[in-house]
């Protein structure tokens, strides 16, 4: 079945550590987002990629990284800069028209810990 | 910059009322809209959206919802809640030029009693 995979599911981290969340995708979408959702503020765009090799901050850039070598692939890092990583992260594609006008698919998430 | 309010943060519902989120948006020109779901630690689906034409739109699982200009708003209805349709409702704009985002609202909860 065609959709976004996200993993892990819960991760837990030390401060001071980065953690990579992993994002594949298999509906040959050329654009990829990464969002953070927290209780009472909505989705908040981190960052987003239309095309491989390219990519553009979103809302909420700080303290985070991402990559896209592969169409299929988009992972985000959440750096030691990152100063309140407690959240949920929702990976997301969309196909060329772009997320403006065309649909999102969204993965099942990745809740991150922070102890 | 575009924004997106859905007014209430709660909503209880008794199983088969019917129901009406509301949902008011801040653009210029005409938005893209969209209605997503989701349950509890799940990712978003899609009910519906709007780019164009019809104003009264369909989704699934019974969910319509109206765009009317004149009030910014593409409020989701749905005649008869069933007990599964406890989850969280967002709203959501895009627009062409807007580098391929959305913006979402900061949700509705939608509780059903039965």
């Amino acid at each position: 079945d065609g959709g976004i995979t996200q993993s892990p599911k819960y991760l837990f981290r030390k401060e001071g550590q980065n953690v990579t969340l992993s994002c594949e995708q298999n509906l040959n979408h050329d654009a990829m987002y990464w969002y953070r959702q927290d209780p009472g503020q909505g989705l908040r765009l981190i960052y987003y990629s239309q095309i491989v090799n390219d990519f553009q901050k979103g809302d909420i850039a700080e303290g985070y990284s991402v990559s896209r070598e592969k169409k299929e692939s988009f992972p985000l890092t959440v750096t030691s800069a990152q100063k309140n990583p407690t959240a949920f992260y929702l990976c997301a594609s969309s196909n060329g028209q772009g997320a403006g006008t065309g649909e999102l698919f969204f993965g099942e998430g990745s809740r991150l810990t922070v102890l | 910059a575009q924004s997106v309010t859905q007014p209430d943060i709660h909503i209880t519902v008794s199983e088969g009322a019917s129901l009406e989120l509301r949902c008011n948006y801040s653009y210029g020109a005409t938005p893209y809209l969209f209605w997503y779901v989701q349950s509890p630690g799940q990712g978003l689906q899609l009910l519906l959206k709007y780019f164009s034409g019809d104003t009264l739109v369909q989704g699934i699982k019974g969910f319509e919802a109206e765009f009317k200009r004149s009030q910014s708003s593409f409020n989701l209805r749905k005649p008869s809640v069933h007990w599964s349709d406890a989850a969280e409702y967002f709203c959501a704009v895009g627009f062409t030029g807007g580098g391929n985002k959305l913006t979402f609202g900061t949700g509705t909860q939608l509780k059903v009693e039965l």
